[in-house]
C-alpha cells in the first residue's frame, strides 16, 4: 500500500512564525505536491515538485516556499506565517506511470493565532 | 466562474435513498476523479475514469465527454457514506478541483 504521512495532524502557530510543514512518501514517486483546503473553494494547489530539488509554483504561492532535497520527502514553508494561511494543508504524489493518480496524505490542520 | 463545479453543494437524505452528485467541467481532460474525504481531513479515491462508466460495490461513476459532465451514484446509501466528496479532472499537468459535495445520511 502507498503511504503518504504529514509530520503534523493539528498544528496551532502564532502570527510571525516560521512554519514547517512535512510530507514523506514511501513509494518512490517523482511527483508531490501541496494543497490548501478551505470551506467554499475546495483544494487549490500551491505548489508541486517532479523530482528532487525541482518545484513549480502552483495557483496561489504566495506566502508559502517549498524544499525536495530527497525525493521522498516534500517540505511546505511558511517563512512568517499569517491568520490567512490558517487552513488544512495536504500532501499529495503520484507517480510518472501512473498517470494522474494522485495519493494523498491524512492533511494537517494549521491554525494561525 | 470555476473549471469543475459541483451539485449539489450540500445534501441530506435517509438511509437507503439512492443519491446522486453532479461535477460539470469546462476545460479539456484526460480523466476525471472522484475523491471522498471523511470527516478528519484524509482523501481516497473512488474512481478515475475517461470515458464510460466505473461500479464498485454500491458506488457508480459515469463521465459523458461530450457534454463535459460526470455523475457519482450511491444505491442504498449508509449512514457511513456521510463525507464530503470531491470531483477533479485532470487538465494540463495538474488537478483541478470542484468545490466538494457533503453528504449526511441519517439512520
Amino acid at each position: 500500500d502507498v503511504k503518504v504521512t504529514q509530520s503534523s495532524r493539528y498544528l496551532v502557530k502564532r502570527t510571525g512564525e516560521k512554519v514547517f510543514l512535512e510530507c514523506v512518501q514511501d513509494m518512490d514517486h517523482e511527483n508531490m505536491f501541496w494543497y490548501r483546503q478551505d470551506p467554499g473553494l475546495g483544494l487549490r494547489l500551491i505548489y508541486f515538485s517532479y523530482d528532487v530539488k525541482m518545484k513549480e509554483k502552483g495557483d496561489i504561492p504566495e506566502g508559502y516556499s517549498v524544499s525536495r532535497e530527497k525525493k521522498e520527502r516534500f517540505s511546505l514553508i511558511l517563512e512568517s506565517a499569517s491568520t490567512n494561511q490558517t487552513s488544512m494543508y495536504l500532501c499529495a504524489s503520484s507517480s510518472g506511470t501512473s498517470g494522474p493518480y494522485q495519493y494523498f496524505g491524512p492533511g494537517t490542520r494549521l491554525t494561525v493565532t | 466562474k470555476n473549471e469543475v463545479e459541483q451539485s449539489p453543494q450540500n445534501l441530506t437524505a435517509q438511509e437507503g435513498e439512492f443519491i446522486t452528485i453532479n461535477c460539470s467541467y469546462s476545460v479539456g481532460i484526460s480523466a476525471l476523479h472522484w475523491l471522498q474525504q471523511h470527516p478528519g481531513g484524509g482523501i481516497v479515491s473512488l474512481f478515475m475514469l475517461s470515458s464510460g462508466k466505473k461500479k464498485h460495490g454500491r458506488l457508480i461513476a459515469t463521465i459523458n465527454i461530450q457534454e463535459k459532465h460526470s455523475s457519482l451514484h450511491i444505491t442504498a446509501s449508509h449512514p457511513r457514506d456521510s463525507a464530503v466528496y470531491i470531483c477533479a479532472v485532470h487538465g494540463a499537468q495538474k488537478l483541478v478541483f470542484g468545490q466538494g459535495t457533503r453528504l449526511t445520511i441519517n439512520p
